[in-house]
């Protein structure tokens, strides 16, 4: 199966920009995530869909960054104006459902965001 | 709230020799454990996972884990290292299946094995 993916591998863009990141899940796969890594750390959620419903956006900077999942398949997440603590890789994953335990995450390569 | 520890940022060991790569976790409810494994420039690949039964848990690429209730912990184990097996593994948990609750992550440990 053909794997998750997301584009562009790489971004730089000067601090105050705006930036969009896009997503495209498996095949079927009703959850989709995005996920921030910054680096020396572990990834941390920042929003999680169901189809084309928001589940989780708890940890999502609602004031610069958002994401939208139209047709509950491909999904964007942007982020406007970017500042300097944005610099990190965003990795988009998904998976069959929600909370089934027997379905891991499959991760995109990620984008890799350098803010100057 | 639920969290995951990986006390060690490095692990080095020889090629051929077993590995063990640490992980304690908390959560107020049943743990659902899993390892993840990220390659350079390239997203995190599932490895293995326990969410109940026997206590030792086998994965992709030879690697398993063992559960212990007792004391918190899920370590990843190999038996006998390869130069490939250098990435960095990340441990994660969730408190409960069928919820909304996130996948929490650890920091990661960067493991070199040396040839």
């Amino acid at each position: 199966e053909a794997g998750v993916a997301q584009s562009p591998r790489y971004k730089i863009i000067e601090k105050r920009q705006s930036v969009a990141f896009w997503c495209n899940p498996i095949s079927g796969h009703a959850t989709l995530y995005w996920y921030q890594q910054i680096l020396g750390q572990g990834p941390k959620l920042l929003i999680q869909f169901q189809n084309n419903g928001v589940v989780d956006d708890s940890q999502l900077p609602k004031d610069r960054f958002s994401a939208e999942r139209l047709k509950g398949v491909d999904s964007t997440l942007k982020i406007q104006p970017a500042k300097l603590e944005d610099s990190a890789v965003y990795l988009c994953a998904s998976s069959l459902s929600q909370g089934a335990h027997n379905s891991p995450l499959h991760f995109g390569n990620g984008t890799r965001l350098t803010v100057t | 709230a639920q969290s995951v520890a990986q006390p060690e940022d490095q692990v080095n060991v020889a090629e051929g020799n077993p590995l063990t790569v640490k992980c304690t976790y908390s959560v107020s409810g049943n743990p659902y454990l899993f390892w993840y494994v990220q390659y350079p420039n390239r997203g995190l690949q599932f490895l293995l996972k326990y969410i109940t039964g026997d206590n030792l848990v086998k994965g992709s690429y030879g690697f398993e884990a063992e559960f212990n209730k007792s004391q918190t912990s899920f370590h990843l184990k190999k038996p006998s290292a390869l130069v490939s097996d250098s990435a960095l593994y990340f441990c994660a948990v969730r408190d409960r299946p069928g919820s909304a609750r996130q996948l929490t992550f650890g920091s990661g440990t960067q493991l070199t094995v040396l040839p």
